[in-house]
């Protein structure tokens, strides 16, 4: 199986700041990574799909960039609405895997 | 509109089978290219993908789970139905179903609310 590393694991940050999340593959993924946003008590959120595509109706401060076995994921200038925990996830082999989930909270 | 929605019991007792069921609409699984999926969380923890049924009837497990993992689909009700036999308190988690359209891409949109398992004698 591909083992997905996300770091850091938790990110205090202040309203306007930058954001940055990254993800490690153990393989060779090109761009077959997505992210999802999982708010406290609710279902994950499809964000952003082939690495770097932000789907339709996600504000533009998110963006995803990389390819082969290291990404990142951006919050440009982060807002309150923004607490969640972000995951990883490969899709280039079956079985899927996903990252550990980086939980973000506001300073 | 797309929605999914898990359905089992909320309590388990260790060693018993556990039986969830996806019933969804606004898409069908007869459809070329469509697939549902099972994902689980225990409590604060990460997501695990378990299972995959595609429109061909084509399947996938989890490399963990797979000897206890049974999935299969109801094309006529809408349903999919995912069994786990000899249950564990490791298996204490909330279940999702999802969707995956191949013919779109690789990712998992939308998914249900989510079903809460809890494995205790």
């Amino acid at each position: 199986d591909i083992q997905m590393t996300q770091s850091p694991s938790s990110l205090s940050a202040s309203v306007g700041d930058r954001v940055t999340i990254s993800c490690q593959a153990s393989q060779d993924l090109t761009n077959h990574l997505n992210w999802y946003q999982q708010k406290p008590g609710k279902a994950p959120k499809l964000l952003i799909s082939d690495a770097s595509n932000l789907e339709s109706g996600v504000p533009s401060r998110f963006s995803g960039s990389g390819s082969g076995t290291d990404f990142t994921f951006t919050i440009s200038s982060l807002q309150p609405e923004d607490i969640a925990t972000y995951y990883c996830q490969q899709y280039d082999i079956v079985p899927y895997t996903f990252g550990q989930g980086t939980k973000l909270e506001i300073k | 509109q797309v929605t999914l929605r898990e359905s089992g019991p909320a309590l388990v007792k260790p060693t018993q089978t556990l039986t969830l069921t996806c019933t969804f609409s606004g898409f069908s699984l007869s459809t070329s290219g469509m697939c549902v999926s099972w994902i689980r969380q225990p409590p604060g923890k990460a997501l695990e993908w378990l299972a995959r049924i595609d429109w061909d009837d084509d399947k996938y497990y989890s490399t963990s789970l797979k000897t206890r993992l049974t999935i299969s689909k109801d094309t006529s009700k809408n349903q999919v139905v995912l069994t786990m036999t000899n249950v564990d308190p490791v298996d204490t988690a909330t279940y999702y179903c999802t969707r995956i359209r191949l013919s779109e891409g690789n990712w998992f949109d939308p998914w249900g609310q989510g079903t809460l398992v809890t494995v205790s004698s």
